[in-house]
């Protein structure tokens, strides 16, 4: 079975930092492109970045809000993805979710979807 | 960067209706756009990917269409467990905007 599962969250205080992990099994996870995806209480979905697989160069890519102050990493001896938060702020406070980023299509630019979720971890950022 | 708007926000339906979402990007993105379900404490689900690609195990009740900059999500004949928001995202570029979701609800 296919299954993610987010650790690290709790609760930190505005310009501290955080370390989020997303457990992998049941598929190829140093073949797999990854994303997090963050959800603010009562609110939509915000894409917060991706790292490809390190045969297609292990590339990040982030949303402005977080650029430069979250990394997206991978360990592939682990099947663990990460995601290192630093400065926090308040309106980083949300549900994280973990996501497997699959392709679809005979020829590139494939068609990209994120096809299998982890449950979340909440981080509260606050005073 | 692309936006996505989705209308309406919300809205109320019965069982056995036929309910259509609308999603719009602020450019094209070709057909390079998913939908999702989501129910309230529960992670997203994929539905539908290049815009109109029901998702293995996805009941066929759930179509989409559109391409472009205007896409459509269809319901079918409503269902009990369909009663969730709704959320698209386009797939064209970085960053994968998602749009602000549209709630259904039981009327």
């Amino acid at each position: 079975e296919v299954q993610l599962v987010e650790s690290g969250g709790g609760l930190v205080k505005p310009g501290g930092s955080l370390r989020l992990s997303c457990a992998a099994s049941g598929f190829s996870f140093r073949n797999a492109w990854m994303s997090w995806v963050r959800q603010a209480p009562g609110k939509g979905l915000e894409w917060v970045g991706r790292i490809k697989s390190k045969t297609d160069g292990e590339t990040t890519d982030y949303a402005a809000p977080v650029k430069g102050r979250f990394t997206i990493s991978r360990d592939d001896s682990k099947n663990t993805l990460n995601l290192q938060m630093n400065s926090l702020k308040t309106e980083d406070t949300a549900v994280y979710y973990c996501s497997w980023v699959a392709a679809a299509g005979s020829r590139r630019p494939y068609y990209y979807y994120l096809d299998v979720w982890g449950k979340g971890t909440t981080v509260t950022v606050s005073s | 960067d692309i936006q996505m708007t989705q209308s309406p926000s919300s809205l109320s339906a019965s069982v056995g209706d036929r309910v259509t979402i609308t999603c719009r990007a602020s450019q094209s993105i070709s057909n390079y756009l998913n939908w999702y379900q989501q129910k309230p404490g529960k992670a997203p689900h994929l539905l539908i990917y290049a815009a109109s690609s029901l998702q293995s195990g996805v009941p066929s009740r759930f179509s989409g269409s559109g391409s472009g900059t205007d896409f459509t999500l269809t319901i079918s004949g409503l269902q009990p467990e369909d009663f969730a928001t709704y959320y698209c995202q386009q797939s064209y570029s970085l960053p994968r905007a998602f749009g602000p979701g549209t709630k259904v609800d039981i009327e």
